[in-house]
Order: structure tokens, then C-alpha cells, then sequence
């Protein structure tokens, strides 16, 4: 398999544009999550899918965030408008079954910039 | 809530020595808990985790943790460390309660000198 596929790898946008980020989880995996990672905050887990269906948002930071996941093999993450203080490196992250001990795998990430 | 808390943001280590990288965590259910490895502009990947069965857990990469739930603690071991071991370690915790989502740690940056 080809483990789960980001994209872009990296971004570059000015403050005020509309960022969409891209994420294809592993086949067959039912549950998707989307990370943020910044030098501040670590590791934010934003949202989570299950069959499509976000399940919880409770970690998307402001109304100027929001994802999508239309069919079981890919979802996006987009910001409208961008700040600056949305540059991090966002992961998207895809297991089989939420089940207590079950892995994620993650994607190797999209590095955004907003200048 | 669940939480982890690793000791030490970076530790340097000698090749062939030993690396210990600490976490400790707060659950006011059973724990479930995760090592994972970020190499550099890399994803997180799974080093080995604990499911309530045996303590002493062995991962890939001749890594292994040891729940111990009188220190609620989940440290990280490898007896010799190799270059390839310099990389940010990340602790997570989940449990019943979180519905399985994870919460991680800060991280530890690993760096191995010849």
C-alpha cells in the first residue's frame, strides 16, 4: 500500500488567500484525523472522520477552518482566509478502526507558510 | 482528561550507548499508550504501543517501554543507539474515555553523536 498521500508537500501563500489541503488515507481504513504541528502547541489532533462523517471538530481552532471528507478516499482541510499564525505542518492521519489500541498512520504532511 | 508529559525536550546520546526518553501520564481511566517516531519532514510512525496485556512492550527497531502504573510512567529504551535513532520522539496516551483519540506529549529530539 501506499501508505496515506498529503498534498501539496509544502505551500507558500500570502495572508487573506484560501489554502486547500489534500489527504488520500490508506484503503479500507475507516477512520480519518487531521493534525496540526507547531513549535508552540505540538501536536493538535483538529478533526476526526468516520465513514465520511465528521465525528469530532472539537479541535478545529476558528470558523476559518473547515474539512471535508465526500468519499472514503479523500478529504481536505481548507482555510479561508489564511493568517499567519496558521503556518504549521498539518498532518492527515488514517487507521482502520478508532479502537482503543488501534494505529494511525500518517501522512508525511504539508508544510504551509503564510506570509 | 488524558495527558503525557516527556522529560527533556532534546537528549544527546553516544552511539552504542543507552537512550531512555521519559514519559509520564495522567488517565483517570486505564491508559492506552504510544511511542511514536518523527524522522526529519517525515510523518509519525508507530514504534510500539501498550494494550493492557504485557508491561513490557518491544517495538521495531530494537526499541521497548515498560508500563508502570505505581510510577505512571511509559519509558522509552534502546540498549545501543545507532545514527539512524536520531529523530523527535513523541508519547501519546488514549483510553476508553477519549473515544481513542490521541493526546501526545512535546516531543524529545534525539540527536546521536559518533
Amino acid at each position: 500500500d501506499a501508505g496515506v498521500i498529503q498534498s501539496p508537500r509544502h505551500e507558500v501563500t500570502e495572508m487573506g488567500q484560501e489554502v486547500t489541503l489534500r489527504c488520500k488515507p490508506i484503503s479500507g481504513h475507516d477512520y480519518l484525523f487531521w493534525y496540526r504541528q507547531t513549535m508552540m502547541r505540538g501536536l493538535e489532533l483538529l478533526i476526526y472522520f468516520n465513514n465520511n462523517v465528521p465525528i469530532d471538530d472539537s479541535g478545529m481552532p476558528e470558523d476559518r477552518f473547515s474539512a471535508k471528507m465526500p468519499n472514503a478516499s479523500f478529504s481536505t482541510l481548507k482555510i479561508q482566509p489564511s493568517e499567519p499564525r496558521d503556518s504549521a505542518v498539518y498532518f492527515c492521519a488514517s487507521s482502520l478502526n478508532i479502537g482503543r489500541t488501534d494505529t494511525q498512520y500518517f501522512g508525511p504532511g504539508t508544510r504551509l507558510t503564510v506570509l | 482528561a488524558q495527558s503525557v508529559t516527556q522529560l527533556g525536550s532534546h537528549v544527546s546520546v553516544s552511539e552504542g550507548a543507552l537512550v531512555l526518553l521519559r514519559c509520564n501520564y495522567s488517565s483517570s481511566v486505564p491508559p492506552y499508550l504510544f511511542w511514536y517516531v518523527q524522522y526529519p519532514n517525515q510523518g509519525l510512525q508507530l514504534l510500539l504501543k501498550y494494550t493492557s496485556a504485557a508491561t513490557l512492550v518491544k517495538g521495531i527497531n530494537g526499541f521497548e517501554a515498560e508500563f508502570k502504573k505505581s510510577e505512571t510512567s511509559f519509558h522509552l529504551t534502546k540498549p545501543s543507539a545507532h545514527m539512524s535513532d536520531a529523530a523527535e520522539y513523541f508519547c501519546a496516551v488514549s483510553d476508553n474515555a477519549s473515544w481513542g483519540k490521541l493526546q501526545f506529549g512535546a516531543g524529545t529530539q534525539v540527536v546521536v553523536t559518533p
